[in-house]
């Protein structure tokens, strides 16, 4: 149990595109998805929290209008890089809280997004 | 602040142990996890503590001491597959919340 996909996996794509990534929870409802950002040989560094129905809350020093997250049902969330320059290009991965847990349940997650702007 | 403070890598042969360590300096501290990750995977749950002591899962055993804001995370009988980085992340009061620390990296040789 406690599967978590993430869509697409790896994503190459022109400066100033933009690039929407998919966050789902398969077999749990997740009122609660994280999103975090690694760069190579780097712990990960988390982006926003995306809570179900409300606006996500962004970690100081992560633009909100470059990284659009929606959470529009229990079990997807998607980032959207906007307009991407080569300096976002890293490994996106997002976890997801189960609903039915507790504080001792931990997050689940995602195989992560491997976002490459050339 | 807030720092989570990890050695950076060891090298160990298969069948040892290695212990990694990880203190934190946090107001609102709830619980300390750990994550393994493979090169260019996802992180995957390993172990969690909330109150001082041991938890063991297998091989793998984490332990916690509030009063030190210290943790570790033990790897016995190491084997191959075992190579990865190893993370740990606080849990906040307040909110779900992990703050990872930097990492460490273990290469298993034979």
């Amino acid at each position: 149990g406690a599967v978590v996909s993430q869509h697409p996996s790896r994503v190459i794509c022109k400066s100033g595109t933009s690039v929407k990534i998919e966050c789902r929870s398969l077999d749990f409802q997740a009122t609660t998805m994280f999103w975090y950002r690694q760069f190579p040989k780097q712990s990960l560094m988390l982006m926003a929290t995306s809570n179900e129905g409300s606006k996500a809350t962004y970690e100081q020093g992560v633009e909100k209008d470059k990284f659009l997250i929606n959470h529009a049902s229990l079990t997807l969330s998607t980032l959207t890089v906007t307009s991407a320059h080569p300096e976002d290009s890293s490994f996106y991965i997002c976890s997801a809280r189960d609903r039915s847990g507790g504080w001792g349940e931990t997050q689940y997650f995602g195989p992560g997004t491997r976002l490459l702007v050339l | 602040g807030q720092s989570l403070e990890q050695p950076s890598e060891v090298t160990a042969v298969e069948g040892a142990i290695v212990q990694i360590n990880c203190t934190y300096q946090t107001s609102g501290f709830y619980g300390l996890s750990w994550y393994q990750q493979h090169d260019g995977g996802a992180p995957t749950f390993l172990s969690y503590n909330a109150l001082d002591g041991l938890e063991e899962t297998g091989r793998f055993s984490s332990f916690l001491s509030r009063s030190d804001s210290y943790g570790h995370l033990l790897l016995q009988e190491l084997q191959m597959k075992d190579s990865a980085s190893y993370f740990c992340a606080v849990k906040y009061y307040g909110n779900n919340r992990l703050a990872f620390g930097k990492g460490n990296q273990v290469v298993v040789i034979p």
